[in-house]
């Protein structure tokens, strides 16, 4: 079946604009997870959906960032006032519940220049 | 909270040549995960680890879950330029509910044809 697709790939914004993220993943999954990956680094975690459960929002790293997912599915990760440091591959995730086998979209690469 | 280490943080090796990578942490993990990432793309789950002591095979990947529960390690046998990539190890913290995974910096493979 279809994996886990992110829109856009590419996101070029000016600093102090908003920026919308989506993610649909995979049919079935109860879990979502969105993840950042600095260039040439490892992925920190951002926040994180299971059912109907509040969201895990420890990651996010600022009051800036906010995430929703609607209907138990689609979800999308928002960034206001962009910074510069914000600039990053933005990586979306879901896995059935309670498994650790996540599986990865190919991510939104999000510049702010 | 909980860290991955991976070592070594690039490898340039030449085609055939087997490959060992390891990940350590300071505290226990219960799950590994093995992860590849290719350009552009999201990383893709090779290996699973559940168990203390588990060795796993995927093909010409070899993973095993270090007895301490503090490290693991990936072995690929007779590279081939399709190994080119970075390859991760992640897990879930030892934190009751924690759905969100940690993940190492990652160990460059480049394959010198």
């Amino acid at each position: 079946g279809a994996g886990v697709s992110q829109s856009p790939s590419n996101k070029v914004t000016e600093k102090g604009k908003d920026v919308e993220l989506r993610c649909d993943p995979i049919s079935g999954h109860t879990a979502l997870y969105w993840y950042r990956q600095s260039l040439g680094q490892g992925l920190e975690f951002l926040i994180y959906f299971q059912g109907n459960s509040a969201p895990d929002k420890s990651g996010l790293p600022s009051d800036r960032f906010s995430a929703e997912r609607t209907g138990g599915s689609v979800s999308t990760l928002t960034i206001q006032r962009t910074q510069q440091e914000d600039s990053a591959v933005y990586l979306c995730a879901s896995s059935l519940a309670v498994q650790y086998e996540q599986f990865f979209g190919p991510g939104t690469r999000l510049t702010v220049l | 909270g909980q860290q991955l280490n991976q070592s070594p943080q690039s490898m340039f090796i030449q085609e055939g040549e087997d490959v060992s990578m390891n990940c350590t942490s300071s505290s226990i993990f219960n799950t590994w995960l093995w992860y590849k990432q290719d350009p552009g793309e999201g990383p893709v789950l090779l290996i699973a680890l559940y168990k203390a002591g588990e060795l796993t095979s995927n093909g010409r990947l070899t993973a095993q879950f270090g007895i301490t529960r503090k490290d693991s390690f990936l072995n690929i046998s007779a590279s081939i330029p399709s190994d080119v990539g970075i390859y991760f190890c992640a897990g879930p913290p030892i934190i009751q509910g924690a759905q969100k995974l940690v993940f190492g910096q990652g160990t460059r493979l480049t394959i010198n044809p």
